[in-house]
């Protein structure tokens, strides 16, 4: 079955750190993968995605993802956090095509103290 | 695009009592989700449809769950009778069909407190 596993669950880190969030998913087949953030008290929004081409992606408010076929990885990261980035993450993956379920990550809780 | 709603947003009920949630999703989205988010199991996704007809249950907890989408603009998760552990924020999500458009778009969340 598919999986997605974040390895961190809670990391604290004092404005203008840098981030990188692991996110690494067991499947054999081509994915589409996510992040969202959850701010608090608020619904999933999208981050960014990645279907296809450029493994580097850049989403909103400075975040930047890295796919890495080889390891199965699709690590979040941004260069310089603010307190504004205290969220909850979740990476997702998508097998591509008619499969449409997300599976999800179990979230990495993000403190940033200013 | 008012994005997908979601109603009520918060409701506290007693124990036994039947509650329904309410979402309707984005117009033109023919996928909705309803997920589950708890402190101890995280985000679960408990049922989906595809042009209304549902397409994966196993997620959902047991029969006192059921949900309906009786339209394209409408769906409704209904617990019956209600449990405290079936105290959780409740999220619908749509989307789009097409392998380049499976990006899901989430509601508010419904917060169930059941005491």
């Amino acid at each position: 079955a598919q999986s997605v596993s974040q390895h961190n669950h809670h990391v604290i880190l004092s404005e203008a750190a840098s981030l990188e969030l692991g996110c690494n998913y067991s499947y054999g087949g081509t994915v589409n993968l996510f992040w969202y953030v959850q701010y608090p008290g608020q619904h999933l929004q999208l981050l960014l995605k990645y279907f296809s081409g450029d493994p580097l992606v850049k989403g909103i408010k400075g975040f930047e993802a890295e796919f890495i076929k080889s390891k199965f990885s699709f690590n979040l990261r941004k260069p310089s956090v603010q307190w504004s980035d205290t969220a909850e993450y979740f990476c997702a993956v998508s097998p591509r095509g008619g499969y449409n379920k997300l599976i999800f990550g179990a979230g990495t809780r993000l403190a940033v103290h200013p | 695009d008012a994005g997908v709603i979601q109603s009520p947003r918060h409701e506290v009920t007693e124990m036994g009592q039947e509650v329904t949630l309410r979402c309707k999703p984005i117009s033109g989205h023919d996928y909705l989700f309803w997920y589950r988010q708890t402190m101890m199991r995280g985000l679960e996704l408990l049922i989906y449809f595809n042009n209304n007809v549902p397409i994966d249950d196993s997620g959902m907890p047991e029969d006192r769950f059921s949900a309906k989408m009786p339209n394209a603009s409408f769906s409704t998760l209904k617990i019956q009778p209600s449990e405290p552990r079936d105290s959780a924020v409740y999220f619908c999500a749509s989307r789009i069909s097409g392998i380049m458009y499976n990006e899901q778009f989430f509601g508010p969340g419904t917060r169930l407190t059941v005491l």
